[in-house]
């Protein structure tokens, strides 16, 4: 089975901070996702990448960044964490092969920001 | 990006009783998926159809694809209280990209 996961489940932060949310996932896919999930809203993407050390803006890429050194890892930065930032983070990935896109995905991380 | 749009927000049913939860896109689709999330969680994939597909089972699942509609549902027959949940469609973009709606939260009362 695949398997996706998420560094922390809940993180509480400080305005300003930095903040790192790493993914790693074990079933070497190529694809990899970072959304954000609010009341109301559904799932909004920030960042996808497709391969190591690529990655392409989603819906809502702005004040955060992401890297992709290795294919298992994925990982999204709030370089200045504001209390609107305050969310659920849910990471994905999937594969190219089979054509479906089917995604996997972690069990997410709540974050709070103070 | 188009983004599929569920209807109802929510639905509250019985257990035993079926449950039907309906999705609007704007766009041609490759395929559209659904997936689950209990309260709190990640989401789980359920069942794909594809676009030239209009009728798709899987155990107490059943999915329907209009694409001349540009509709899709999802229907839950003999439903427990284990399914309550949220219940979201995600349509393909193409390049390994999905967009996901908003959702249907699904209580199941015992």
């Amino acid at each position: 089975d695949v398997k996706v996961t998420q560094s922390s489940r809940y993180l509480v932060k400080r305005t300003g901070e930095k903040v790192f949310l790493e993914c790693v996932q074990d079933m070497d896919h190529e694809n990899m996702f970072w959304y954000r999930q609010d009341p109301g809203l559904g799932l909004r993407l920030i960042y996808f990448s497709y391969d190591v050390k690529m990655k392409e803006k989603g819906d809502i890429p702005e004040g955060y960044s992401v890297s992709r050194e290795k294919k298992e890892r994925f990982s999204l930065i709030l370089e200045s964490a504001s209390t609107n930032q305050t969310s659920m983070y849910l990471c994905a990935s999937s594969s190219i092969t089979g054509g479906t896109d089917t995604q996997y995905f972690g069990p997410g991380t709540r974050l709070t920001v103070l | 990006s188009q983004q599929g749009e569920e209807d109802p927000q929510a639905l509250s049913i019985q257990e035993g009783e079926n449950a039907t939860m309906n999705c609007s896109y704007k766009t041609s689709i490759n395929n559209l998926q659904w997936y689950r999330q209990n309260s709190g969680r990640g989401l789980v994939h359920l069942i794909l159809i594809r676009s030239n597909e209009r009728e798709k089972h899987s155990g107490r699942l059943r999915v329907t694809l209009d694409t001349s509609k540009k509709s899709s549902s999802l229907l839950i027959t003999a439903s427990r209280a284990a399914d309550t949940a949220s219940y979201f469609c995600a349509t393909d973009e193409g390049y390994q990209k999905v967009t996901f709606g908003t959702g249907t939260k699904l209580q199941v009362i015992p």
